[in-house]
């Protein structure tokens, strides 16, 4: 079973340019995240969504991040303009919403340089 | 915002010796997660305790979970090189909404 894939694994950008994250969760699995992990810490969510809905995006910076999940299935995260400060790893995890707690399965991560 | 505080955040132990992490949380809570992370990888879910359990062991790991104290410890026994990870606790709330800590950094020497 192939686990949650993201692309690109590694993006260099120059500051002010727009970047783009995809992801595919694992099959069937309804609940999508989007997680920025700075070096040295813990992830720290963006968005949840439950099936196309974001159900929990009050972390998202909305004056530069965007992410949609329109068919319910794969995801994307955009920022626009990048700024030196958004360099991090971006983790993409699904999970199945269907049991009483909330295992993630993680994807590799996006690592993001903002020069 | 991090709820969970790990300790030590950093760790090094020779192989075959037993690492504890401890975990720290602020509000009450529902389940509280384990998982690591190897160097460049994504996180790896490694075990699940609920708020209503004290104890629960998975091959060589064993968590305990003291509600009153609002805490938690990951032993990892007879450790290997391979355990090196970073170690992190999430803990989670209603809705699924998951908080993660900042993690514990294992290094276990050959």
């Amino acid at each position: 079973e192939a686990g949650v894939v993201q692309s690109p694994r590694y993006k260099i950008i120059e500051k002010k340019q727009p970047v783009a994250f995809w992801c595919n969760p694992i099959s069937g699995h309804n609940t999508l995240y989007w997680y920025r992990q700075n070096l040295g810490q813990g992830p720290e969510l963006l968005i949840r969504y439950e099936n196309e809905e974001a159900v929990d995006d009050s972390q998202l910076p909305k004056d530069r991040f965007s992410a949609e999940r329109l068919k319910g299935v794969d995801s994307t995260l955009k920022i626009q303009p990048a700024e030196l400060g958004d360099s991090a790893v971006y983790l993409c995890a699904s999970s199945f919403s269907g049991t009483n707690y909330n295992e993630q399965f993680f994807g590799p991560g996006t690592r993001l340089t903002v020069l | 915002s991090q709820q969970g505080e790990e300790d030590p955040q950093a760790l090094s132990i020779q192989e075959g010796e037993n690492a504890t992490m401890n975990c720290s949380y602020k509000t009450s809570i529902n389940n509280l997660q384990w998982y690591r992370q190897n160097s460049g990888r994504g996180l790896v879910h490694l075990i699940l305790i609920r708020s209503n359990e004290r104890e629960k062991h998975s091959g060589r790991l064993r968590v305990t979970l003291d509600t009153s104290k609002k805490s938690s410890s990951l032993l990892i026994t007879a450790s290997r090189a391979a355990d090196t990870a970073s170690y992190f606790c999430a803990t989670g709330t209603g809705g699924f909404k998951t908080i993660f800590g900042a993690g514990t950094r294992l290094f276990v020497k050959a």
